[in-house]
């Protein structure tokens, strides 16, 4: 186990649906992420929070919602997906989001849109 | 030009043999290179962390950074089955972090 823990491991969900991830990290880390997975693609950063605050955005479609309410919970609200959303969605956690700190990935949860 | 390349394979090859992965990157600025493996159903977890030109040795495994060529390495010696997973590199910079694309590797017994 890395310390990131992730839940559901899977759903399955349609167009109109609306759900939520949830990522929680037991390693004291301020610093937490979620990336999006496809195959034959590179890892894509979505959000990072450090300490609470989002620090970044990628350009993410708003019906991805990141909530981080401590430093220890990270949630991806999901509303009105499309089919391309599916995917592997990982959430990982660092010391805090400078360079060099080491990540820590979770599972993560593998999304289906249908 | 990608921030970073790494050949996505799949690549096979016999167990026992020796493994090479690699990823070139653009940024001179970044400083950080680490090697994370990946099973199939699973998060990717870190197997070598580097940041400065040269050679790094953990067991089988040897991580070796050249930052004048913008090239990083990950040997794999005396391969086993259970070495067969997707291995990315992640390349980061002060500010800035990319993945490679992942390289899936078998070792077929």
């Amino acid at each position: 186990e890395t310390g990131v823990t992730q839940t559901p491991r899977h759903l399955v969900m349609g167009m109109t649906n609306k759900k939520s991830l949830k990522c929680e990290q037991h390693l004291g880390h301020n610093a937490m992420y979620w990336y999006k997975q496809s195959a034959k693609k590179p890892l894509e950063l979505m959000f990072v929070y450090n300490f609470k605050e989002q620090t970044e955005n990628n350009s993410v479609p708003s019906r991805f919602s990141p909530e981080c309410p401590n430093s220890s919970h990270l949630f991806l609200h999901l509303h009105t997906l499309q089919p391309e959303d599916s995917a592997l969605y990982l959430c990982a956690s660092s010391q805090d989001s400078r360079g060099g700190n080491i990540q820590y990935f979770g599972a993560g949860t593998r999304l289906s849109v249908l | 030009q990608k921030e970073v390349e790494q050949d996505p394979g799949p690549l096979s090859v016999p167990e026992g043999a020796i493994v090479s992965l690699n990823c070139t990157y653009s940024n001179s600025a970044f400083q950080y290179f680490m090697w994370y493996r990946q099973y199939s159903r699973k998060g990717p977890e870190l197997l070598m962390y580097t940041y400065s030109s040269g050679n790094k040795e953990d067991g089988r495994f040897t991580a070796q950074v050249d930052k004048s060529s913008k090239y990083i390495s990950l040997f794999i010696r005396d391969s086993q089955p259970s070495d067969s997973a997707t291995y990315l590199c992640i390349i980061q910079g002060a500010q800035k972090l990319v993945f490679g694309q992942g390289t899936r590797l078998t070792i077929n017994p």
